[in-house]
């Protein structure tokens, strides 16, 4: 059973490039799947922030397109998460998350706090 | 990409059925079998209830059924037990390896 655990700092200031890092144990990356980041904002809903494919494409929502890098590590089998210029409506639990049409396995998520 | 719509929330009392719909467009819900359902409880990390518009996962009760028509999908919950009471979130693909997510639906067991 796949199994994905996430981290990474817990506080970032504001401005910085919040960055997580997904290690996926289970399962090879390679061996197929969209692996992907899903924040959810404190008492508020989730959002699908992006995924990348094993072969290293990518995928982001327009509204975070231009501040998000989504990488991938096969040799470590662990895919990570870049966002820059963070401010306070960062602040979420990031979850990693294995993707596919109909469903996804997520991992336990982590709480990132950007303090205003 | 807008976020599907849910009811913010809906309550029942234990032992009757409860339905919480996901409305979004032919460009997610509409145009693919690809919606799912997951229970948060506070705290915790998402659970998948229904893949595939209306597959349980192994070990889901089967008082947890889904569907879709159009545009629309729902979630029902027959036989509300305690338990039961949690956020609610339908998901669907969104073509170009793209997925969207509900607003969430508090389900409140009176």
């Amino acid at each position: 059973q796949v199994q994905l655990q996430e981290s990474g700092p817990g506080l970032v200031k504001p401005s910085e490039t919040l960055s997580l890092t997904c290690a996926v144990s289970g399962y090879s990356i390679s061996s197929g799947y969209h692996w992907g980041w899903i924040r959810q904002p404190p008492g508020e809903g989730l959002e699908w922030i992006g995924n990348i494919y094993h072969s290293g494409s990518t995928y982001y929502n327009p509204s975070l397109k231009s501040r998000v890098t989504i990488s991938v590590d096969t040799s470590k089998n662990q895919f990570s998460l870049k966002l820059t210029s963070v401010t306070a409506a960062d602040t979420a639990i990031y979850y990693c998350a294995r993707l596919r049409y109909g469903d996804i396995w997520w991992g336990q998520g982590t709480l990132v706090t950007v303090p205003s | 990409q807008s976020a599907l719509t849910q009811p913010r929330s809906v309550s029942g009392s234990p032992g009757q059925s409860v339905t919480i719909s996901c409305t979004g467009t032919s460009s997610d819900v509409g145009g693919y079998n690809y919606v799912s359902w997951y229970q948060q409880y506070p705290g915790k990390a998402p659970k998948l209830m229904i893949y595939d518009v209306s597959k349980r996962p192994s070990g889901v009760p089967d008082r947890f059924s889904g569907s879709k028509s159009g545009n629309t999908a729902s979630l029902t919950i027959s036989g509300l037990q305690a338990d039961d009471e949690a956020d609610y979130y339908c998901c669907s693909y969104a073509g170009s390896y793209s997925w969207v997510f509900g607003g969430g639906t508090k389900l409140t067991v009176l």
